[in-house]
């Protein structure tokens, strides 16, 4: 069965340098997404991506955050500059399309940590 | 803004107990929900989509029910096992854009 993957499961980083996650969509899923969870609480949207442009954007997603999907079949998202609070789980997921019927499928998510 | 509150936030149950687990959202103007099962450390896997213009999903001793007029949707576990021990997300989809919505979740524990 296809699945989303993500790369790499664990990333550690310095405050203040950057970092780019990595994931592999379900090969013909058009629609793109990256979320967050922050140890014990929610799970939080950070961005749709669709048609090599981004549809939407949480207030999470500022200046620092990009995302970009390279080689048509890698997503990325890029922190700039990392910060402490930036410590989290984060999660890909890729769907066929972007409504009613479409389910969202998640990778297993890399988690970031910040020292 | 959508919120999506999910009580209680634990829950212990012996083996073989049938479960209900609750959901609720506060903006009706969704296009599905979808419940989620999230082992400790790990991703989310999904375990049933209801549309809007749907009542309910069935996926093996699981059964999803979803009245949106009220913004609630009931996730039913029949005959549960240890194996069934997880938390278990509830998550609306709004906007053109379908992002999701989550709930914080409940975590289950089946005792043998």
């Amino acid at each position: 069965e296809p699945e989303v993957t993500q790369t790499p499961s664990h990333q550690v980083t310095q405050m203040g340098q950057e970092v780019i996650l990595r994931c592999v969509p379900i090969s013909n899923h058009l629609y793109f997404y990256w979320y967050r969870q922050i140890l014990g609480q929610k799970v939080e949207f950070l961005v749709s991506f669709y048609n090599n442009e981004i549809s939407e954007k949480s207030e999470i997603f500022d200046d620092q955050f990009s995302v970009e999907r390279p080689d048509g079949s890698n997503f990325t998202l890029k922190i700039r500059s990392t910060k402490l609070e930036d410590s989290a789980m984060y999660f890909c997921a890729s769907a066929l399309g972007p409504g009613a019927a479409y389910e969202q499928y998640f990778g297993p998510g890399t988690r970031l940590t910040v020292t | 803004k959508q919120e999506v509150t999910q009580i209680p936030a634990a829950l212990s149950v012996p083996e073989g107990e049938n479960l209900v687990l609750n959901c609720s959202f506060t903006d009706s103007a969704i296009y599905n929900l979808q419940w989620f099962r999230q082992d400790p450390g790990k991703g989310l896997t999904s375990l049933l989509l209801i549309q809007s213009s749907q009542r309910e999903q069935t996926s093996g001793r699981l059964n999803a029910s979803l009245d949106k007029s009220s913004g609630r949707s009931t996730l039913y576990i029949a005959a549960s096992q240890p194996g069934d021990s997880a938390t278990y997300l509830c998550a609306v989809l709004t906007g053109a854009n379908s992002k999701l919505t989550f709930g914080k979740g409940i975590t289950l524990s089946v005792r043998p």
